[in-house]
């Protein structure tokens, strides 16, 4: 149970394009989604978290027109990295979790190569 | 005061021993505490998690220890396996599930056969 998908697994793409990630809770209703960056051997770093319905609450220093998050429905929340640059290039993570739940659960993540 | 700090960064143990990894943290409103595995290319994983309330918590071949005064806890990992290879991140928070974590720095475990 509690299964997260994430997808696509991996893009590329030229600089200046927008892209699309999708969250999605395949076995349970996600009442809040968090996304999260990580660079090559570092941590996770929270970008954003988003309640089911309402906007998403940012962490400082990210830039939400930047970064556009959708939690239009409670099993699927969508990342926009608006006109990305190779600056933008990283693993992307969204996790989920339901007030029922003991912990977030982790999607495989978004390789992004922004060139 | 929102920080956990991990160590080591890096640990490299024989297949059969036992594989330690210590996380510490400031803030004492952090009430649930869980661990993550992740494999290269990979989400992270929950393992295993701990409250407060208790000072042990095992799982098959994994155990957290925590000490409450000391604002400590420790993932044990025992007959380390070449499949245990991966990184481990400790992480803190405020309720568990819908509150954001906070994650340690993380350490990259190679189990040799």
């Amino acid at each position: 149970g509690a299964v997260v998908s994430q997808h696509p697994s991996r893009v590329i793409c030229k600089s200046g394009t927008s892209v699309k990630i999708e969250c999605r809770s395949l076995d349970f209703q996600a009442t809040t989604m968090f996304w999260y960056r990580q660079f090559p051997k570092q941590s996770l770093m929270l970008m954003a978290t988003s309640n089911e319905g309402s906007k998403a609450t940012y962490e400082q220093g990210v830039e939400k027109d930047k970064f556009l998050i959708n939690h239009a429905s409670l099993t699927l929340s969508t990342l926009t990295v608006t006109s990305a640059h190779p600056e933008d290039s990283s693993f992307y993570i969204c996790s989920a979790s339901d007030r029922g739940l003991s912990s977030q659960h982790f999607g495989d993540g978004t390789r992004l190569s922004i060139l | 005061q929102q920080q956990v700090k991990q160590s080591p960064q890096s640990l490299i143990v024989q297949k059969g021993g036992i594989s330690i990894i210590n996380c510490a943290y400031e803030n004492t409103a952090f009430d649930y505490f869980p661990w993550y595995q992740q494999f290269p290319g990979k989400g992270p994983a929950l393992l295993i998690a701990i409250r407060p309330d208790v000072s042990e918590k095992k799982e098959g071949r994994f155990t957290i220890s925590f000490n409450k005064s000391a604002k400590q806890f420790s993932l044990h990992i025992m007959d380390s396996q070449p499949g245990d290879s991966a990184t481990y991140f400790c992480a803190a928070s405020i309720r568990a599930g819908f509150q954001k974590l906070v994650f340690g720095t993380g350490t990259r475990l190679l189990v040799s056969p």
